[in-house]
């Protein structure tokens, strides 16, 4: 069965520290994984997208990582800011490109404080 | 920035009355969905549409819910009768491509309360 599970479920850290959020996928054939953040109120933005051959992609403060082989995401966040505080949600699509399927995780809810 | 629009933003209703949403897609997108999301489940997918065809709706309880695109730029959602079970925030996203190498652009929701 397909699935994408997230952890931890949320998280509290305060501003300026680093953080890592986890995404481990049962998911076949692998097409690609993709983060998204979604503030509060608002609808999701897409962050970063890892294909099977990319180990690491950083996009500012953010950086993702995947290894393929234990079917592992991880989302590293840098010197933290407020504004940072929203869900993240781990995406991996599946199948091939005429008739994939996309499975998202129930996200990881992300406080900073001052 | 191109945008997708959802009204209305919030909606209160009563048990039983019919309730629509709408959404405008991105202009150019030629695949729209349809997305529940509760504080339990995450983000559900209802119905997805490509080229306004609809092409996997089996996210949708059939008795109550329907999902149609009238022209390319408009989608609605409708829900009659509705129930307390349905209240929930629904997001309309559309996109270039639906599997996923592209990614979606997401509305803001439309935040139901059914009373």
């Amino acid at each position: 069965k397909n699935q994408v599970e997230q952890s931890p479920q949320s998280l509290i850290i305060l501003e300026g520290k680093n953080c890592t959020l986890q995404c481990n996928y049962t998911v076949s054939p692998f097409s690609n994984l993709r983060w998204y953040k979604q503030d509060t109120g608002r609808g999701p933005v897409s962050l970063t997208i890892m294909t099977f051959s990319e180990n690491t992609k950083s996009n500012g403060r953010y950086t993702a990582t995947l290894d393929a082989d234990t079917k592992q995401s991880s989302l590293h966040i840098t010197a933290s800011q407020l504004s940072d505080s929203a869900s993240y949600i781990c995406v991996v699509s599946a199948g091939y490109s005429s008739a994939s399927k996309i499975i998202f995780g129930s996200g990881t809810r992300l406080s900073i404080r001052p | 920035d191109a945008r997708v629009t959802q009204t209305p933003r919030h909606k209160v209703t009563e048990m039983g009355q019919e309730v629509t949403m709408r959404c405008q897609p991105i202009l150019g997108h030629n695949t729209v969905f349809w997305y529940r999301q509760t504080m339990m489940q995450g983000l559900e997918l209802l119905a997805y549409f490509r080229n306004r065809a609809p092409l996997d709706d089996s996210g949708m309880p059939k008795d109550r819910f329907s999902a149609e695109m009238p022209d390319a730029t408009l989608a609605t959602l409708k829900i009659q009768p509705s129930e307390p079970r349905d209240s929930a925030v629904y997001f309309c996203a559309s996109g270039l491509t639906g599997t996923g190498d592209q990614p979606q652009h997401f509305g803001d929701g439309t935040r139901l309360s059914i009373l």
